[in-house]
């Protein structure tokens, strides 16, 4: 069973506006985590922002943030004022608490363009 | 802030060679982890790996997969005898702990494998 949907292969946003990127999970786990790393055309992995199932309040990093929904199990990345530089492919991912590791588990990624 | 690192950033093999993926992870932190990526798809867990031995690892790590922590710095990945489908970005990851289950893994910048 797919645990984590991103159902957007790609998004396109004008620079300065705001874009959201959708993902929705499928656990029967009562504590998880859920992250969201880019990607640019480099290669590397970039972390950028996490949600624990036992948070409150929605994680903010600077221009990203989460929209976590538990009851709809989705958590979608927010980014505001986008810029260029934000163009790359974005991943939501999700750890379990009942994996005895801290293994990840990837959706198949947004690819998100943004232009002038 | 402190990095994973890995060596080489690209690496070229002839089917059926032996190939080494040298990582180093951050130098305090206590799990470790391969992950792979083929082109245009999603990120992969493929083992982790805590006091000198595999706590989990998924199907793909089948006989021709091994890792190792040789020494008190680097984290290796040995495929024995790569297939044309080994062909993959190869990540090394690293994580504190536990601690919860929430904590954040850092990536390495990859490796990418091409068997020809």
């Amino acid at each position: 069973a797919q645990k984590i949907t991103q159902t957007q292969p790609g998004m396109f946003v004008q620079e300065k506006e705001a874009v959201t990127l959708d993902c929705t999970y499928d656990t029967s786990d009562q504590s998880y985590g859920l992250f969201w790393y880019k990607q640019p055309s480099s290669g590397e992995m970039i972390f950028l922002i996490y949600q624990g199932s036992y948070d409150e309040q929605n994680a903010t990093e600077g221009r990203y943030s989460l929209n976590f929904q538990k009851a709809r199990k989705s958590a979608n990345l927010v980014i505001s004022a986008s810029q260029l530089g934000d163009s790359a492919m974005y991943f939501c991912a999700m750890r379990e608490a009942a994996s005895n590791t801290d293994k990840l588990i990837f959706g198949t990624g947004t690819r998100l363009q943004v232009f002038p | 802030e402190p990095e994973v690192t890995q060596t080489p950033s690209h690496q070229v093999t002839q089917m059926g060679q032996e190939v080494i993926l040298r990582c180093v992870p951050i130098s305090n932190h206590l799990y470790f982890y391969w992950y792979r990526q083929i082109l245009g798809q999603k990120v992969e867990f493929l083992v982790s790996f805590y006091n000198n031995e595999i706590s989990e690892k998924s199907e793909i790590f089948d006989d021709q997969f091994s890792v190792e922590r040789p020494d008190g710095s680097n984290f290796t990945l040995k495929i024995r005898s790569t297939k044309l489908e080994d062909s993959a970005m190869y990540f090394c990851a690293s994580s504190k702990g536990l601690a919860g289950g929430l904590v954040k893994q850092y990536f390495g910048p990859g490796t990418r494998l091409t068997v020809t």
